[in-house]
């Protein structure tokens, strides 16, 4: 157990539709980060946040929002979904940004988009 | 970020050790080597991290060469457990914190 979780474990929704992803860090960790991994991308990353501002945007889609709230917990908003949304989307948190800082990954959340 | 080359596959028997390669001949000064495995669609686990000398800890052995430019990941005794894909990654330590994941060995433990 890396300390990281993220609800809903499984999501399914219908093209269009609109989903919000929660992810509450590793207690202390300040850094938060969302990754993407479908079965043509590999593990992608999308968006950092340190302590609630945004630090470092990826390959995110225009369609996708993120925000870090002051308990630390991060939403990710993934709206007018399509298709080739389906994929898993882990967070992961750190306790900090200078220095070799690991980052720990939670279970992921399964997006079914059809 | 320094590209990372890994082969593809390995296989090892159960209770040897495994030795995985990772080759980032253009890895920069201020650049760590990490290594992360991702079991099945779990989320990808920490393993070890180094800059320049040889690492330890309860999981695995780092080894990377003097010259930086490759590294070895040792696990001293695989179980069936250890069976993953491990990634090798390369980043520096401050500036840009994000994990860039390439397609990793996937590693298969026989028993």
């Amino acid at each position: 157990d890396s300390g990281v979780t993220q609800t809903p474990k499984h999501l399914i929704t219908a093209t269009g539709q609109r989903v919000t992803l929660r992810c509450s860090p590793r207690s202390g960790d300040l850094s938060v980060y969302w990754y993407q991994q479908s079965l043509d991308q590999g593990l992608q990353f999308l968006i950092q946040y340190y302590n609630g501002e945004e630090r470092a945007k990826g390959n995110i889609l225009e369609r996708f929002s993120a925000q870090q709230f002051p308990d630390l917990h991060s939403e990710l908003n993934l709206s007018s979904l399509e298709l080739g949304d389906s994929a898993l989307y882990f967070c992961a948190s750190s306790v900090g940004l200078a220095g070799a800082y690991e980052q720990y990954f939670g279970p992921g959340t399964r997006l079914t988009v059809t | 970020d320094a590209k990372t080359t890994q082969p593809p596959s390995m296989d090892c028997a159960e209770g040897r050790a495994a030795n995985l390669p990772c080759n980032h001949s253009t890895i920069s000064g201020n650049e760590y080597v990490y290594w992360y495995r991702q079991i099945h669609s779990q989320g990808p686990q920490y393993i070890i991290h180094g800059l320049k000398n040889n690492e330890t800890n309860e999981m695995a052995s780092l080894i990377i060469t003097e010259d930086r430019k490759s590294s070895t990941l040792i696990l001293p005794h695989a179980t069936l457990r250890d069976t993953a894909v491990y990634y090798c990654i390369v980043r520096v330590d401050f500036g840009n914190e994000k994990l860039t994941f390439g397609t990793g060995t996937r590693l298969t433990i026989i028993p």
